[in-house]
């Protein structure tokens, strides 16, 4: 399966501690998308990025958020001093780049913040 | 500002019946939308889209969606539901970065 993988699929952890996810887009995308979701809502846009480049930053993102894209493959999301309203499934999407070419995206990591 | 709206939280439908669930849009410049449909647990799968053109989108699943730029709405339909068709479906709407907004979702329940 050549699809967006995310990793690790759940998280738990104590208030307070960092975490990271790590987002692996479908390999010719060259677009990779940042969601965040919570229960009952549709997933909200925290970031993108044009290969290694961030193109655009939610105000959703606090300074405690940051994400990367180093080489232009994979991204890490990290979160520094999580708090309880952190927890959310985090989804990652890429595309192509075409336009309005459609979002493909992996299973998320939900994380829970106790 | 960009947004989508479904209006509906839950459509309730008995298998082999049609289908709508409803989606409007408020967008500048040509829409861009998009259905997709999500699991449990999973990540959102792609139904179809609309750019320009056609009015009615032919979709996976069969599935199909209509645009209708008088009324704003971009809503999706089947004629004969499935048990198998239950699940969260939402409405996305987007613009030339891809960056989707997203609506708040619509559960869909089939009855066998």
């Amino acid at each position: 399966d050549t699809g967006v993988s995310q990793n690790p699929r759940h998280k738990i952890t104590k208030r307070g501690q960092n975490v990271t996810f790590r987002c692996d887009p479908i390999s010719e995308h060259n677009r990779l998308y940042w969601y965040r979701q919570t229960l009952g809502q549709g997933p909200e846009f925290l970031t993108y990025f044009q290969n290694e480049a961030q193109l655009e930053k939610s105000r959703l993102l606090s300074d405690r958020f940051s994400a990367e894209r180093p080489k232009g493959s994979f991204s890490t999301l990290e979160i520094q001093r999580t708090e309880q309203g952190d927890s959310a499934m985090y989804l990652c999407a890429s595309s192509s780049g075409t336009p309005n070419s459609p979002l493909h995206f992996g299973n998320g990591t939900r994380l829970t913040v106790t | 500002a960009q947004s989508v709206a479904q209006p509906e939280d839950q459509v309730n439908v008995a298998e082999g019946n049609p289908l709508t669930v409803k989606c409007t849009y408020s967008v500048s410049g040509n829409p861009y939308l998009f259905w997709y449909v999500q699991y449990p647990n999973r990540g959102l799968q792609f139904l179809l889209k609309y750019i320009t053109g056609d009015n009615l989108v032919k979709g996976s699943y069969g599935f199909e969606a209509e645009f209708n730029k008088s009324q704003t709405s971009f809503h999706l339909k089947k004629p004969s539901a499935l048990v198998s068709d239950s699940a969260l479906y939402f409405c996305a709407g987007g613009g030339a970065t891809n960056k989707l907004i997203f609506g708040t979702g619509t559960l869909l329940a089939v009855q066998p």
